[in-house]
């Protein structure tokens, strides 16, 4: 496709619950970046892909989250159990090498 | 680590005015990019203008300029002849021009919603 595409775009979990969020990046895009973003802030670092190598996880917040992109291309983040601090936008982003490309994010609201 | 200060969270402008909203950044290394980035209410990150430390001229996109003052380690962006559309949130953001995994990330600062007023 033309841009990044995410889904879903809204998402409403139960504490507790598992939930995964996709993000389809630009094809041919190396690069892969996932952000949170929480209410009233700035996009914050969580993870990395250099195809389908996960290069940096330092952004993630605990071992409750899990970023994959198995084949270079579709990257799926998992959040298991989820908490009400979890509740935020997340944005992912492709770059070719400079760039970036962002989606629209999925806002995720934990109750 | 690198960190990104917008020290207004919100600003207003009359429909054809300027405005300039401000950023500044702390960082020990000499040379990185800066960004400003525009986010609608749907929330797709827009990039508005970026600037490489290394050149001295400021960066122009159209009614887009930005001041950078490299040793003052301030950015700051100014938008001429406002318009309705502009009206969003705007995030500076800061990139290592090391093109290493870690580096290649964005650290964004804490946003400036601007309202554009008729």
């Amino acid at each position: 496709g033309a841009g990044v595409s995410q889904s879903p775009r809204y998402k409403v979990a139960k504490r507790g619950q598992d939930v995964a969020l996709r993000c389809d990046p630009i094809s041919g895009h190396v690069s892969l970046f996932w952000y949170q973003q929480a209410l009233g802030q700035g996009p914050e670092f969580l993870t990395y892909f250099q195809n389908e190598a996960q290069l940096d996880k330092s952004g993630l917040p605990s071992d409750r989250f899990f970023a994959e992109r198995p084949e270079g291309s579709v990257s799926t983040l998992k959040i298991q159990r989820t908490q009400q601090e979890d509740s935020a936008v997340y944005l992912c982003a492709s770059s070719p090498i400079y760039g970036y490309t962002f989606g629209s994010g999925t806002r995720l609201t934990v109750v | 680590a690198q960190t990104v200060t917008q020290s207004q969270p919100e600003m207003s402008v009359q429909e054809a005015e300027t405005v300039t909203l401000s950023c500044t950044y702390d960082t020990s290394e000499s040379d990185y990019y800066l960004f400003w980035y525009k986010q609608p209410p749907s929330r797709q990150m827009i990039l508005v203008i970026r600037q490489e430390a290394y050149k001295q001229q400021n960066a122009t996109e159209n009614r887009f300029s930005v001041n950078f003052q490299k040793a003052a380690k301030s950015f700051s962006l100014k938008i001429s002849d406002s318009q309705l559309g502009d009206a969003a949130m705007y995030f500076c953001a800061y990139r290592s021009l090391r093109n290493t995994g870690t580096a290649s990330k964005l650290t964004f600062g804490t946003g400036t919603r601007l309202q554009v007023t008729l």
